[in-house]
């Protein structure tokens, strides 16, 4: 089983901030088959990354994806309002699939 | 527009068995793999327990609920199932029901708004 490790858990920063949130994989996530979702408070799960750098529909390109392997980072160029909220990443190059534990952006 | 609706929620004791639907609309139903993700009380972490192909011929399941828990899907209905047995405390959680970008190697790319299932005597 692929454990992700999300870090950090909490990131406090303020509107027009960048945020850096890192997800890092237990063995290496072949084919970079590697997502990130965004989870606001009484909602479901959003897709904003796929394939590790891949925007999903709809998503503003202040969201961005980068790594390979072992390493993945999403960043958020300038934090809006309506981005401060849960992240997850999430491995689908083998069963069972994985999530990590998630990185809370907050309001500083 | 996408939409995945869950229903058969609800309350039960343990051991006690419930049946969740998902339907869906407003895409091909039968060029999807479609998936089950529950999510803890509190919004706790996110835990993926079952997939199942477009055709319905290849399942996968997680160790926690495998042999307890059942997934089908019908084509011809946009639906998909999830049966549970065996019920167990930790099973209490939201399900979400989850449409995959296409075949069963790839992200959950459009999600349910979740149904509430609670075990507890």
């Amino acid at each position: 089983e692929i454990v992700l490790t999300q870090s950090p858990g909490t990131l406090s920063l303020s509107p027009g901030e960048r945020a850096t949130l890192s997800c890092r994989a237990s063995q290496s996530v072949t084919s970079n088959y590697l997502a990130w979702y965004q989870q606001r408070p009484g909602q479901a799960p959003r897709l904003l990354i796929y394939g590790a750098s891949f925007r999903a529909t709809g998503i503003p390109d202040r969201f961005s994806g980068s790594g390979s392997g072992t390493d993945f980072t999403l960043t958020i160029s300038r934090l809006e309002p309506e981005d401060f909220a849960v992240f997850y990443c999430q491995q689908y190059t083998s069963f069972p699939l994985t999530f990590g534990g998630g990185t809370k952006v907050e309001i500083k | 527009e996408e939409s995945l609706v869950e229903s058969g929620g609800g309350s039960v004791q343990p051991g006690g068995s419930l049946r969740l639907s998902c339907a869906a609309s407003g895409f091909t139903f039968n060029k999807y793999a479609m998936a089950w993700v529950r999510q803890a009380p509190g919004e706790e972490g996110l835990e993926w327990i079952s997939t199942i192909s477009s055709g319905g011929s290849t399942i996968f399941y997680a160790d926690s609920v495998k042999g307890r828990f059942t997934i089908s899907r019908d084509n011809g209905e946009n639906s998909m199932d999830l049966q549970m047995s065996s019920l167990r405390d930790e099973d209490t959680a939201k399900y979400y029901c989850v449409r995959h970008r296409s075949s069963w190697r790839t992200a959950f790319e459009y999600w349910g708004q979740g149904i509430q299932v609670t075990v507890s005597s």
